[in-house]
C-alpha cells in the first residue's frame, strides 16, 4: 500500500480537463512544498511534469499545472490530448524515516 | 546534458545479492544540492522508492526494505551502487536510478529489468 492515495484511473474526452489528486499527511503533501508529479508512458521512465506543488520543468507544456490544499494536492491537465494518456504518479518529501514516498498511480484514458 | 545508465544483471536466482550500477554525467555526485535515488517497478504496478544518497554521503533506505539495501557512492567514477541481498521473485522489477534535486527527481535512467527466478 503506497503512502499516497491517488485514484486509480480518470479519464476525458480530448480539449476537457482533468484533476488528479494526491492525498497524504501532515507530515508529507501537507507539511511540506515538496509534491512533484511524473508521467509515465508504457515502456518508458518517467518524467518530471510538476515539482515543488506548481511549478513547471522547462519544455514542459502549460496545460499542465499543480495545486495544493490541506493534505491534498492535485494535477490538472487542460485541453486533454491523445498524447496525454499514460500513468501519473506523485511524490513527496516525508519528515519520516524513509524521506521519500510516492503515490499509487493514476492511470489517465483519453477517450 | 544530465545522464543517469543503470547495469547489472537482468537474471537473479532466490537467494542470491543483485548489485545494480547508477552511472552519471553531467553532473558531479560531489555537488551540495543533488543525490541520487534507487526507485523500481514490479511489471504493471507502482514506482516504489527504495533508497537515496547525498553528496555528504548521508543515506535514506526504505523502511521495509532497509535490512536488505546498501546505497554507496564512488564520486571519482560517478558511480552509484545498490545492493539488496536475499533476492526473492516479488523483487523482480524494472529498477531505476534518478537524480535528485529539492526532493524532485529531475533526470531519469532508462531502468533495467531484473527478473528473479531459478
Amino acid at each position: 500500500q503506497s503512502a499516497l492515495t491517488q485514484p486509480a484511473s480518470v479519464s476525458g474526452s480530448p480539449g476537457q480537463s482533468i484533476t488528479i489528486s494526491c492525498t497524504g499527511t501532515s507530515s508529507d503533501v501537507g507539511g511540506y512544498n515538496y509534491v512533484s508529479w511524473y508521467q509515465q508512458h508504457p515502456g518508458k521512465a518517467p518524467k518530471l511534469m510538476i515539482y515543488e506543488v506548481s511549478n513547471r520543468p522547462s519544455g514542459v507544456s502549460n496545460r499542465f499545472s499543480g495545486s495544493k490544499s490541506g493534505n491534498t494536492a492535485s494535477l490538472t491537465i487542460s485541453g486533454l490530448q491523445a498524447e496525454d494518456e499514460a500513468d501519473y504518479y506523485c511524490s513527496s518529501y516525508t519528515s519520516s524515516s524513509t524521506l521519500g514516498v510516492f503515490g499509487g498511480g493514476t492511470k489517465l484514458t483519453v477517450l | 546534458q544530465v545522464t543517469l545508465k543503470e547495469s547489472g544483471p537482468v537474471l537473479v536466482k532466490p537467494t542470491e545479492t543483485l548489485t545494480l550500477t547508477c552511472t552519471v554525467s553531467g553532473f558531479s555526485l560531489s555537488n551540495a544540492r543533488m543525490g541520487v535515488s534507487w526507485i523500481r517497478q514490479p511489471p504493471g504496478k507502482a514506482l516504489e522508492w527504495l533508497a537515496h544518497i547525498f553528496s555528504n554521503d548521508e543515506k535514506s533506505y526504505s523502511t521495509s526494505l532497509k535490512s536488505r539495501l546498501t546505497i554507496s557512492k564512488d564520486t571519482s567514477k560517478s558511480q552509484v551502487v545498490l545492493t539488496m541481498t536475499n533476492m526473492d521473485p516479488v523483487d523482480t522489477a524494472t529498477y531505476y536510478c534518478a537524480r535528485l534535486l529539492n526532493w524532485n527527481y529531475d533526470y531519469w535512467g532508462q531502468g533495467t529489468l531484473v527478473t528473479v527466478s531459478s
